[in-house]
């Protein structure tokens, strides 16, 4: 089983929709979660923080559900510069230094 | 601006070949990586640096090697390429603080070894 998982999509959404994205990690001892975001052909930027209360950031909001080990992504008002893939993930405990990331979720956002 | 640069966008290499990609940063980072990126399968970590001629494997150390003999720069090295190394290469740094897990990647290398 992989540490993280993501559904890969592709999700295709019209502009100004409302996509959300989910990812499962299989370590309990899991400290920390953020999602990544990689344009095509490019390298993967940090994209926001995720905590148990909630971290949103405009149209953006990330979830942590620890106790179902889940975390969630939720993009209001699509717009066409969303279109990426999104990367869940997770520090590991005792390797806070190291990232495990998920392959990944393709968003198209489209006219 | 954290600045990432990996010496080469696009590199094709005959099997058995000796392969050096090198990364280099200019934040004072401490900590550097190298990952391979497959479709499916995300971004797996090869090796890693916490500090100057400081190495440890990673998840998928089998077939290459590092070196890190300067802070800013951490080298990638393929021995003997195979095909199956055919693949995105990609780099990353990140500060030793506490709480901060951000690492910031280069361009990445697109290797073919045929």
């Amino acid at each position: 089983r992989k540490e993280v998982e993501q559904d890969p999509g592709p999700f295709n959404v019209p502009e100004g929709a409302t996509v959300a994205f989910n990812c499962t990690y299989s370590n309990s001892a899991s400290q920390s979660f953020f999602w990544y975001r990689q344009d095509c052909r490019k390298e993967p930027k940090l994209l926001m923080s995720v905590y148990s209360s909630g971290n949103e950031d405009g149209r953006f909001t990330a979830q942590l559900n620890r106790a179902s080990q889940y975390i969630s992504l939720l993009i209001r008002d699509s717009k066409l510069s969303d279109s990426a893939t999104y990367l869940c993930v997770v520090t590991l405990s005792g390797s806070a230094r190291q990232l495990t990331f998920g392959s990944g979720t393709q968003l198209t956002v489209l006219p | 601006d954290v600045k990432v640069t990996q010496s080469s966008r696009y590199l094709v290499k005959r099997t058995g070949e000796k392969v050096f990609l090198e990364c280099v940063q200019d934040m004072d980072h401490e900590n550097m990586f190298w990952y391979r990126q497959d479709p499916g399968l995300g971004l797996r970590l090869i090796y890693f640096s916490y500090d100057v001629k400081m190495k440890e494997k990673g998840d998928i150390p089998e077939g290459y090697s590092v070196s890190r003999e300067k802070k800013e720069r951490f080298s990638l090295i393929l021995e003997s390429a195979s095909t199956n190394q055919t693949s995105m290469y990609l780099c990353a740094s990140s500060p030793i603080r506490a709480n901060s897990y951000e690492q910031y990647f280069g361009p990445g290398t697109r290797l073919t070894v045929t």
